[in-house]
This record gives structure tokens, C-alpha cells and sequence, in this order.
């Protein structure tokens, strides 16, 4: 049962507007969240992260909220542009004592194109 | 700075060989994982270590070996390759996490394995 729930396998945006990435899960226990990019023939590519403490984390065009009520998360690219065009991967892990220290889960990902 | 680097970057086997996937890391990282990448399945952990010596299974571990007698080097052992096999395999890398530190996994660029 996956842990980690993308459930829009691809988005489509027009170049200079917002991209809104949404990612579930379902393990109370995760703490650590994580937006990693993927390009065509290359490896995942760490992006952007948050801790449960934190409901907004921001660098650049990228911004990730957290609501942990609802077990969600998002991650906002503003503006978009072209070179934004990749997969995107929600990953999820806990960092608390006495868990699997450093275990990622990872959702399956969303095609973002971006185009102009 | 090589980062994770992982050969081959292509393989094609025959149902029954074996053979390894070589990863290695100069980051001096202590954590180290494979995953492997399926369409519309995400990034499954395979297996991973939390330092030399010390190896455990993650969501997907049947039909590999992993071993991990120093630092560096993490290499994932298929013992006879079977068609469900074929899929792209990543090797990861990231510091120990602990607390609330931000501890991103470092990916290499894959290894496409076939198995006819």
C-alpha cells in the first residue's frame, strides 16, 4: 500500500504562470518531506524540503506548504518556465529516534510541462 | 566531485545470469540505497545500509544481494536475472539523519538493465 500518494500523473502550464504539485500520505509518523525533480535519463535531483514543524518552506520560484492535518503537501513553482519540464517526486521519511533513520517513500511522480 | 556514480550505465542480461550494479559515493556519506524505477510506479527501495557492514531490505528485495564492506562503495548483486527485473536502478547517498537536519539523498544517474 503505498505510503505516498501523487495522484495526478501529469500537469500541463503555460510558461510564466503558477505550477501546483499535490502530494498525500498516509504515515502519521513521516516528519521530513521532500520534492525531488527528475530529468529524462537522469537521476532524481533534490529540489526542495520541509519538516513537520514548518507549514511553508520557500526557496526561489519553489515554495512547499504542508498541511499536516490533512497529510498533504504542495509544491508551488512560480513562474514556471520551460526548464521546469520533468517529473516530480514527493518523498517522505522519518527522522525520529528509534525509526528507519534516512528511508525515503516516494510517490510516483508527476509529468510537469511547462510550455510557452 | 564524482558525487554517486554508478556503472554500467546499460546492460542487457539473459533470463538466469547475474551480475552486479556497481555504485560509489566520495561524499562520505554513511547511508547509502538502491531503488528501482518502474513506469507509474515511482522510486521502490530495494535495499540499504546505514554504514559498512550494516545492510537491511527495503520494499522490493527478492532476487538481489547487497553487501557493504566500506564507505564508498554499495554494490547490488541480481543472482539470476529474471524479465520482472528489467527497470532502471538508481544507487543513493546521504549523510546519517538525525534531529530535524535536512539530509537529502544524493542519486547517481541510473543503471537501464534488460533482461531478455
Amino acid at each position: 500500500d503505498q505510503q505516498v500518494k501523487q495522484n495526478s500523473p501529469s500537469l500541463s502550464v503555460q510558461e510564466g504562470r503558477i505550477s501546483i504539485l499535490n502530494c498525500d500520505y498516509t504515515n502519521s509518523m513521516f516528519d521530513y518531506f521532500l520534492w525531488y525533480k527528475k530529468y529524462p535519463a537522469e537521476g532524481p535531483t533534490f529540489l526542495i524540503s520541509i519538516s513537520s514543524i514548518k507549514d511553508k518552506n520557500e526557496d526561489g520560484r519553489f515554495t512547499v506548504f504542508l498541511n499536516k492535518s490533512a497529510k498533504h503537501l504542495s509544491l508551488h513553482i512560480v513562474p514556471s518556465q520551460p526548464g521546469d519540464s520533468a517529473v516530480y517526486f514527493c518523498a517522505a521519511s522519518s527522522i525520529r529516534r528509534g525509526s528507519t533513520l534516512g528511508r525515503l517513500y516516494f510517490g510516483r511522480g508527476t509529468q510537469l510541462t511547462v510550455w510557452p | 566531485n564524482a558525487g554517486v556514480t554508478q556503472t554500467p550505465k546499460f546492460q542487457v542480461l539473459k533470463t538466469g545470469q547475474s551480475m552486479t550494479l556497481q555504485c560509489a559515493q566520495d561524499m562520505n556519506h554513511e547511508y547509502m540505497s538502491w531503488y528501482r524505477q518502474d513506469p507509474g510506479m515511482g522510486l521502490r527501495l530495494i535495499h540499504y545500509s546505514v554504514g559498512a557492514g550494516i545492510t537491511d531490505q527495503g520494499e522490493v528485495p527478492n532476487g538481489y544481494n547487497v553487501s557493504r564492506s566500506t564507505t564508498e562503495d554499495f554494490p547490488l548483486r541480481l543472482l539470476s536475472a529474471a524479465p520482472s527485473q528489467t527497470s532502471v536502478y538508481f544507487c543513493a547517498s546521504s549523510h546519517r539523519q538525525g534531529g530535524l537536519g535536512n539530509q537529502p539523498q544524493h542519486f547517481g544517474d541510473g543503471t537501464r538493465l534488460s533482461i531478455l
